[in-house]
């Protein structure tokens, strides 16, 4: 099992573009989150997932969107970048609610 | 405000010593993880802890849940260069939403 995989691991942004972070997993998980963590600091939740269609806003949820159409993927979408967004994102899954959270790699994304 | 507040930040220490890391918070969780991140990867979880005054031990690593579930301690003993890394400590708050929400963390730095 690859677990959970992110892609891309790294981009650059220009203000105002947009973008879609990549995530999938390879467990059958059907909870899935979106964090950001910013340089030394803990991760916020964004957005996550309790299913397939089934999607809600997290603490941080204002630039971003997420959609679940399958239990395997979760992508989450940057409309218009803005440099408040550059971070470190992270998906992740777990078996059960808010349960033993399986992190992928990240994706360290800058805008300027 | 961190809904959970780690201590110290910042730690260095020599390979050998021991050290304690905290993490407080005003409201109950019904259940605290513990994670490790090393650079340039996601967290990976260390333990759960789920009953007040619940002590596991992980080899070298000690953790405790208060008696009132309203903070946890992890200990480190004999501390060794591979312990290096982000320690984040994240709790269910059944008062704040049920999302699961991360400390700052604590950087730890073992020299050899």
């Amino acid at each position: 099992n690859a677990g959970v995989t992110q892609t891309p691991k790294f981009r650059i942004l220009k203000i105002g573009q947009s973008m879609t972070l990549q995530c999938t997993q390879d467990m059958n998980h059907n909870y899935m989150y979106w964090y950001r963590q910013d340089p030394g600091m803990g991760l916020k939740l964004i957005y996550y997932s309790v299913g397939a269609g089934i999607t809600d806003k997290g603490e941080v949820p204002n630039g971003y969107n997420v959609s679940r159409s399958t239990t395997e993927d979760f992508p989450l979408r940057l409309e218009l970048a803005a440099p408040s967004q550059t971070s470190v994102y992270f998906c992740a899954s777990s078996p059960i609610r808010w349960d033993t959270q399986y992190f992928g790699p990240g994706t360290r994304l800058t805008v300027l | 405000t961190q809904l959970l507040e780690q201590s110290p930040q910042f730690l260095s220490i020599q390979e050998g010593e021991n050290l304690t890391v905290y993490c407080n918070s005003s409201s109950v969780f019904s259940s605290l993880q513990w994670y490790r991140q090393e650079p340039g990867e996601g967290p990976v979880l260390l333990v759960a802890v789920v009953t007040g005054g619940e002590v596991k031990k992980l080899k070298r690593l000690t953790f405790q849940f208060g008696d009132a579930r309203k903070d946890s301690s992890l200990h480190i003993t004999a501390a060794q260069p591979g312990d290096t890394g982000l320690y984040l400590c994240a709790g269910v708050d059944n008062n704040a939403g049920n999302m699961l929400t991360f400390g700052g963390g604590t950087r730890l730095m073992v020299k050899p």
